[in-house]
């Protein structure tokens, strides 16, 4: 069992770049999460998925898009890269009759 | 809207001591969770403790146990003996209608525990 993952860990982009972040779990879980951390802040929310085919915006969605066409994954998309989003980037999912959220290992995005 | 408030940015605590980290929250749905996480420097978040708003009694795991106080909107959580690996960043978290499919999880803004050998 690996958990979720969070491909990739690291990555620099330049401003006006696009990249995707992707997170997968194996745990067969429902709900799934992505949050941004900036230095000495706690996990701010951006999207959020309550299952397959479904998404919902969290407290700080602008900038970012996210799809979850498959249950074990949860994308997070930034179509034009701005130094505002240099941030930690963490995942996380939960089951359904489950309180507790496993999160990933967290992804470095800086952007220059 | 539900909102999670840590005041104590950064704790020094010597060795052995008892510890605690105070976490207030404000909602008005009745039916709500509260977490406790840690996230050591390596940046992974642990989870260490939830307490249900209809529990009755306070929760514990080990050495944490959270200090749940409803009518004060408190969940301080306490760890007992403090040992060097538990300094880190501690974080308090909420979820708002806790049996909903569509609760999510908000966080406070962190207190920076370091223990003193």
């Amino acid at each position: 069992n690996a958990g979720v993952t969070q491909t990739p860990k690291f990555r620099v982009l330049k401003t006006g770049q696009s990249m995707t972040l992707l997170c997968a779990q194996d745990m067969n879980h429902e709900y799934m999460y992505w949050y941004r951390q900036d230095p000495g802040m706690g996990l701010r929310l951006i999207h959020y998925s309550v299952g397959e085919g479904t998404t919902a915006k969290g407290e700080v969605p602008d900038g970012y898009n996210v799809s979850r066409l498959k249950k074990q994954n949860f994308l997070l998309g930034l179509e034009s890269a701005a130094p505002s989003q240099t941030s930690v980037y963490f995942c996380a999912s939960r089951g359904q009759r489950h309180y507790e959220q496993y999160f990933g290992p967290g992804t470095r995005l800086t952007v220059t | 809207a539900q909102k999670i408030t840590q005041t104590q940015p950064g704790m020094f605590v010597q060795e052995k001591e008892a510890v605690t980290l105070d976490c207030t929250y404000d909602t008005s749905d009745p039916s709500y969770g509260l977490f406790w996480y840690k996230q050591p420097s390596s940046g992974e978040m642990i989870f260490l403790i939830y307490q249900g708003s209809y529990d009755q009694q306070n929760a514990t795991e080990g050495r944490y146990s959270l200090n749940f106080q409803k009518a004060r909107k408190s969940a301080n959580l306490v760890i007992s003996a403090s040992q060097l690996g538990d300094s880190a960043m501690y974080f308090c978290a909420m979820r708002e209608a806790a049996y909903s499919s569509a609760s999510k999880i908000i966080f406070g803004s962190g207190t920076r525990l370091s223990i003193r050998p």
